[in-house]
């Protein structure tokens, strides 16, 4: 079946630290891949996305990059700030009639100045 | 502006109670999700629908029921059958499958 594994949080850091959260996937087919971001008491917003393999996706200083050798969608930012602190969650879909969003259980990032 | 609205923000039900909680959208999406969000346990799917007047379970769909009367409303209703019913829902749409969906800013029901 498809599913997604994302690592064990929390992830603390300082500001300016980098930061890499992992995130595997299971799937049939070419799955399209998403990052989504979830700010304390409210709902996921899209962070950013990749729909085939090696295509990078980018937004707000985050990468992350659609490894199908690996089966790896991680995510980095090369500094990271106060703002950032959230609940990350790493998703993917298919393109097969009769299916919803798969997610990885989120990791919280929490970042100190 | 163009979204997902979910309403209440926050609810409280007795127990024995049902309880039904609103999500509509504007952005003309043919698919609607509800998830439910517990902390440690990210997203579990409870149900969707891909286009009005048809909807399939999810995960964990005992205790709930929907209904897609509308392409642009998608009610979830917590039924007493439901042991544990406190938790995080949010709603979601898309405009199709591999595609992103698009979030409300959740529902917090809770049980008293």
């Amino acid at each position: 079946g498809n599913s997604v594994t994302q690592m064990e949080g929390p992830v603390t850091l300082s500001e300016e630290a980098f930061l890499t959260i992992n995130c595997t996937y299971t799937a049939t087919g070419y799955p399209s891949l998403f990052w989504y971001v979830q700010y304390p008491g409210e709902g996921l917003q899209l962070l950013l996305k990749a729909t085939k393999a090696d295509d990078k996706g980018s937004n707000k200083g985050f990468e992350a990059t659609y490894r199908k050798e690996t089966t790896s969608f991680h995510l980095e930012k090369g500094s990271v700030q106060v703002s950032d602190s959230a609940v990350y969650f790493c998703a993917l879909s298919v393109n097969q009639a009769g299916t919803a969003l798969i997610f990885g259980k989120g990791t919280t990032l929490s970042v100190s100045s | 502006d163009g979204g997902i609205t979910q309403s209440p923000k926050y609810l409280f039900r007795k127990e024995g109670q049902n309880v039904t909680l609103s999500c509509e959208q504007n952005l003309n999406h043919d698919a609607m999700y509800w998830y439910r969000q517990d902390p440690g346990q990210g997203l579990r799917l409870i149900y969707y629908s891909q286009i009005v007047n048809d909807f399939q379970k999810g995960d964990i769909a005992e205790g709930y029921s929907v209904s897609r009367e509308k392409k642009e409303s998608f009610p979830l209703t917590v039924t007493s059958a439901q042991k544990n019913p406190t938790a995080f829902y949010l709603c979601a749409s898309a405009q199709g499958t591999n595609t992103e969906a698009f979030f409300g800013q959740g529902t917090r029901l809770t049980v008293v």
